[in-house]
């Protein structure tokens, strides 16, 4: 049980719109810590996508956005391509136990 | 440009305790703000993060596993070490290192992992 929640799975057609979302609590997310994301293709190891709740790190398309409210975040990806069919993970720090968390991973399915 | 990579054994029999070494190139251990932590990724499940080192030579461990790892740095050699003691079939996974920067570009972010280390432990 992962100690922020994501929908396991999420699909779009290609240049459609989709967004996972990302589920934590007062001691992380709601905590003020900041939520990173990560994409993972099938066989490699992760790679940053959005860090700091809504920034993107060089290289990365301007088709993905984070953003953060509450206890949650959000990943949405418009324009979807097949090369977007990934696994991806949302990440925060926990207070309480002094730990950095992941979420389960969510499977994007290009249709 | 900053590269990260895993070496250990494949192969870790129940019981006995797992080394693996993270090599990195393209920033020091020894500047400030700069981290460099350990990752794991069951077959077909999440990641799971597990430890931490600062370049103060800081740690923090995850709670469930604390009294299992061990975390050191070596910064002349550019490398870090994470040892895994009493190792069990569930502790099979691949295990990623990653950098991690508390300031600047892509502040509190793992940015760049290493290509992962896949260990199996059996008998």
């Amino acid at each position: 049980q992962s100690v922020l929640t994501q929908p396991p799975s999420v699909s779009g057609a290609p240049g459609q719109r989709v967004t996972i979302s990302c589920t934590g609590s007062s001691s992380n997310i709601g905590a003020g810590y900041d939520v990173h994301w990560y994409q993972q293709l099938p066989g490699t190891a992760p790679k940053l996508l959005i860090y700091g709740n809504t920034n993107r790190p060089s290289g990365v398309p301007d088709r993905f956005s984070g953003s953060k409210s509450g206890t949650s975040a959000s990943l949405a990806i418009t324009g979807l391509q097949a090369e977007d069919e990934a696994d991806y993970y949302c990440q925060s720090h926990d207070g309480s136990l002094s730990r950095w968390v992941f979420g389960g991973g969510t499977k994007l399915t290009v249709l | 440009q900053i590269t990260l990579k895993e070496s250990g054994p494949m192969l870790v029999q129940p019981t006995q305790t797992l080394t693996l070494t993270c090599t990195f190139s393209g920033f020091s251990l020894s500047t400030s703000g700069v981290t460099v932590g350990w990752i794991r990724q069951p077959p077909r499940k999440a990641l799971e993060w597990l430890a931490l080192i600062y370049w103060n030579d800081d740690k923090r461990y995850s709670p469930s596993l604390k009294s299992r790892l061990t975390i050191t740095k070596d910064s002349s050699k550019n490398q870090v070490v994470l040892t895994m003691t009493n190792m069990d079939p569930v502790d099979t996974a691949t295990y990623y290192c990653a950098h991690r920067s508390t300031s600047g570009q892509n502040a509190n972010a793992f940015d760049i992992w290493g290509q992962g280390t896949m260990v199996t432990v059996s008998s």
